[in-house]
Parts: structure tokens; sequence; C-alpha cells
């Protein structure tokens, strides 16, 4: 299987920073990777596929980016609706592995 | 517009056998490309893809849970169903389906059927 290493664990940050959240694959992906964003109680949603595309109706202040097989999740003019936990997961190969998430509070 | 329900029995014992469906429309599963996969997400942990079922009626499997895994589909196309036997406490879990096309992301997901193991 192929292992998606996701970091920082955890970030607080304030209203109109800039954050980002990285993912390492164990193996090439090919940029078949996705980014969604998990509010409590609710199921993820969708943010970023293929590494950098934006899902429609996702706020522009997301995006995504690659640098071998390290990939990031930027998110600008951090919004209070924005806290939440974010999982990376790649859609390269069977079976879809997902990182273990990162937990984004607004101070 | 694309929905995807998830029901399931809520509680069960250790040894037995859980049984998922996944109710969905907006789309067809009869779609080229299309695919229902089911996912699993322990309280407070991340989570487990464990099973695929696409338009042409291949299966998919994590090979972690293979030996305990069957996921079909009914003749008309609006559900699919997983069967977990042998389940333990590990198995608690909320468990979602959700949509993709071929190896994509996932763009749509059920809301999730929380699912407890306890004698």
């Amino acid at each position: 299987d192929i292992q998606m290493t996701q970091s920082p664990a955890s970030l607080s940050a304030s209203l109109g920073e800039t954050v980002t959240i990285e993912c390492l694959a164990s193996e090439d992906i090919y940029s078949n990777l996705a980014w969604y964003q998990q509010k409590p109680g609710k199921s993820p949603q969708l943010l970023i596929y293929d590494a950098s595309s934006l899902q429609d109706g996702v706020p522009s202040r997301f995006s995504g980016s690659e640098s071998g097989t390290q990939y990031s999740l930027e998110i600008n003019s951090l919004q209070s609706e924005d806290a939440a936990t974010y999982f990376c997961q790649q859609h390269h190969d069977y079976p879809p592995t997902f990182g273990a998430g990162t937990k984004l509070e607004l101070k | 517009q694309v929905t995807l329900k998830e029901s399931g029995p809520g509680m069960l014992q250790p040894s037995k056998t859980l049984s998922l469906t996944c109710s969905f429309s907006g789309f067809s599963l009869s779609t080229s490309g299309m695919v229902v996969s089911w996912i699993r997400q322990p309280s407070g942990k991340s989570l487990e893809w464990l099973a695929a079922i696409d338009w042409d009626g291949d299966k998919y499997y994590n090979p972690s849970l293979k030996s305990r895994l069957t996921v079909s589909k009914d003749t008309s196309n609006t559900q699919v169903f997983l069967k977990i036997t042998s389940v333990d406490i590990a198995d608690t879990a909320t468990y979602y389906c959700a949509r993709s096309l071929s190896t994509t992301a996932f763009d749509y997901w059920g809301q999730g059927v929380m699912v407890t193991v306890s004698s």
C-alpha cells in the first residue's frame, strides 16, 4: 500500500493568516492526490483533486501544489469556517490511502 | 443532485456479520467509470478505505480486510452493499459510502452511519 505521511498533526492560526499542510507519499503517485475538509459530525468534503484542481464551489483561498512526492495544501486568508480537520488521500492506486489528518484551530 | 445515504444496524455483537446498505440517487452506477466505495472512520481517527464496486461489477478490496469483506450491488444499480464478517470492537466506526469516477477522488459522500460493536 502507498503510505501518506501528513504533517503537522495540528496547528493553530489566526484569522487572515496563511497556513500550509503537507503530505508525503511513499512512492510516486503522479499527482493523484486529493485534499478533504471534515468538520465535526460531518462527512469529508472534497477540496482539491489531481493535486491542484479546485473542486467546484470551493473558495479560491484553497490551493494545492506538489514537489516530487511532497504535496501541499495552502489556505490563504483564513476564515472562521476553515476550522476543521484536513486529510490528504492518494487516488493513484488501490487501495486508496489517507493521511492521518491535520486539525486546524483558529485562535 | 447526487446523494448517497448509508444504513446499518447501529449496534451489533462481536463475531456477528455487519450488513450495510448505500442507497444513492442522481447518478447511475451503470455509467462507464462510475465507482462506489466504502470507507470507515473510527471516532477521532483517520479514514480507511474498505472496498469498492464499479460500473462493470468489478470489485476491489483492502488487502488487510479482504477475507472479511463482500461488496455487491443491486440489479437496478441504485444500491451498494457491504458485508463484514466476524466483527469485533475494532470495527466500531462511522461507515461512509462515496462516489468516484474510476480512480479519481471521492467527490460525493454519504452522511455516514455509526456502527458500534459491543457485547
